[in-house]
């Protein structure tokens, strides 16, 4: 199985700051033939299902803000919230979706 | 709208069984692989099944594998998780999952609300 580590594990950042998480495949999720790699992004919201925020590691979802923002390094893998707002306030899992059994990682929770 | 729907869950008592259903719409349900994901309280994402557009191909998590069975009906639009033998475990909330695009090998775009699955006695 593909291993996604996630770190932190918690951060708080100040409203308006930059908030970056980091994700690592235990192996590379790039699908050579469309260059892409098969890792997505989700916010998680309390009380609420998860929501796609980024796919193929850097593609922003419709309807997600740009303060949202996703890259790939071989298997590192990182989520950048660029100015934090309020609302942003959520636990964030990476995902690949390369080879099945497709995992997640432990999951992140921004704080303010 | 897009909207996936998740109904059937409830307290279970341990070996027990439980069917789920995940009705959609808003989309061509049969162009679109599924999936089942779970949540138990307070912890992370797991995948859990996987089931193609035509419902011929199925794939699942070693946890669940031999115990729990996806299906769907493309005329109905709902996809269906079987699930047998359960285990204080299998304890979750259990989200169904719309692959974005039609291969199958996607992100998930679409979530439904979940429906809460208690295993005890």
């Amino acid at each position: 199985d593909i291993v996604m580590t996630q770190s932190p594990d918690s951060l708080a950042v100040s409203l308006g700051e930059r908030a970056t998480i980091n994700c690592k495949s235990s192996q590379s999720v790039l699908h050579s033939s469309s260059n892409n790699n098969y890792l997505a992004w989700y916010q998680q919201k309390p009380g609420q299902p998860p929501r796609l925020l980024i796919y193929w590691a850097s593609t922003r979802e419709s309807g997600v803000p740009d303060r949202f923002s996703g890259s790939a390094s071989g298997t590192d893998f990182t989520l950048t919230i660029s100015s934090l707002q309020a609302e942003d306030v959520a636990v964030y899992y990476c995902q690949q979706f390369y080879r099945i059994p497709w995992t997640f990682g432990q999951g992140t929770r921004v704080e303010i | 709208e897009v909207q996936l729907l998740e109904s059937g869950g409830g307290l279970e008592q341990p070996g027990g069984s439980l069917r789920l259903s995940c009705a959609a719409s808003g989309f061509i349900f049969n162009n679109y692989a599924m999936s089942w994901v779970r949540q138990a309280p307070g912890q992370g994402l797991e995948w859990l099944s996987f089931i193609n557009g035509r419902g011929d191909r199925t794939q699942y998590a070693q946890s669940v594998e031999g115990r729990f069975t996806v299906s769907r009906d493309n005329r109905e639009s709902t996809m269906y998780l079987q699930m047998n033998s359960l285990r204080a475990g299998d304890t979750a909330t259990y989200y169904c999952a719309k692959s974005k695009y039609s291969s199958g090998n996607d992100a998930f775009d679409v979530w439904g609300q979940g429906t809460v699955v208690t295993v005890s006695s």
